[in-house]
């Protein structure tokens, strides 16, 4: 399984870009990156997911370089209501949900 | 479109209690997951059900067990219950193995 590395914890002040680097050194071949937002006492909610280069959907880009062994979420101009613990997953699409695992993800606080 | 849903909100049972949480999937939603997260860690993997078979399971013991029936909806049953079982239990559904996976809000089980 493709271990996740990301920062404990981010602040970030409303209107600023914020972008959350993880590290995933073992990634394999059929390993998809995908990120998560969780809210407290709620489910994680899917941000986005991405295999290589870049994505982007309405809400965040997801930036992978060539060796993928790191990926970066950027949430543009934040607010207060982003204020989440966001997590990082690598897994083969196969598998979705089997071997997913979640490490103890990055606590981003949007501050006034 | 309905979300996926879970109950109860909130259990507390004690130890060597046996208790089960029910967990109904979005509407057409042929796969579902189960995951424990304890007090700030990410969720971890407890089993899969794809059309009412297991379908992949994580480092959890035979105590914790599930069933998965014809309209797709799920239960979580965890036997003898121990205090390290004191977690959020998030469901998460999906469309088919390997889609995006949908949380519901989790069950907040406490044991005594």
């Amino acid at each position: 399984l493709a271990k996740t590395t990301q920062p404990i914890s981010m602040d970030s002040y409303e209107g600023q870009e914020v972008n959350i680097t993880c590290s995933h050194n073992n990634i394999a071949t059929n390993d998809y990156i995908t990120w998560y937002q969780q809210f407290p006492s709620q489910g994680p909610r899917f941000i986005i997911q991405g295999y290589k280069t870049k994505v982007t959907n309405e809400v965040a880009s997801l930036f992978i370089p060539a060796d993928r062994k790191s990926s970066t979420l950027s949430l543009p101009r934040v607010s207060l209501s982003d204020t989440a613990v966001y997590y990082c997953l690598v897994g083969d699409m196969r598998h979705y949900g089997q071997n997913f695992v979640f490490g103890p993800g990055t606590r981003l606080s949007v501050l006034p | 479109e309905t979300g996926v849903t879970q109950s109860p909100t909130h259990l507390i049972k004690t130890r060597g209690q046996q208790v089960t949480l029910r967990c109904s999937s979005q509407s057409g939603h042929n796969t579902v997951s189960w995951y424990q997260q304890a007090l700030g860690q990410g969720p971890q993997f407890i089993f899969q059900y794809y059309r009412e078979e297991e379908n992949g399971r994580g480092n959890f013991p035979p105590r914790f067990s599930g069933l998965q029936f014809p309209n797709y909806s799920s239960e979580l049953n965890v036997n003898a219950l121990e205090l390290d079982d004191s977690a959020l239990y998030l469901c998460a559904s999906s469309l088919e193995v390997g889609n995006e996976q949908f949380f519901g809000p989790g069950t907040r089980l406490t044991v005594l």
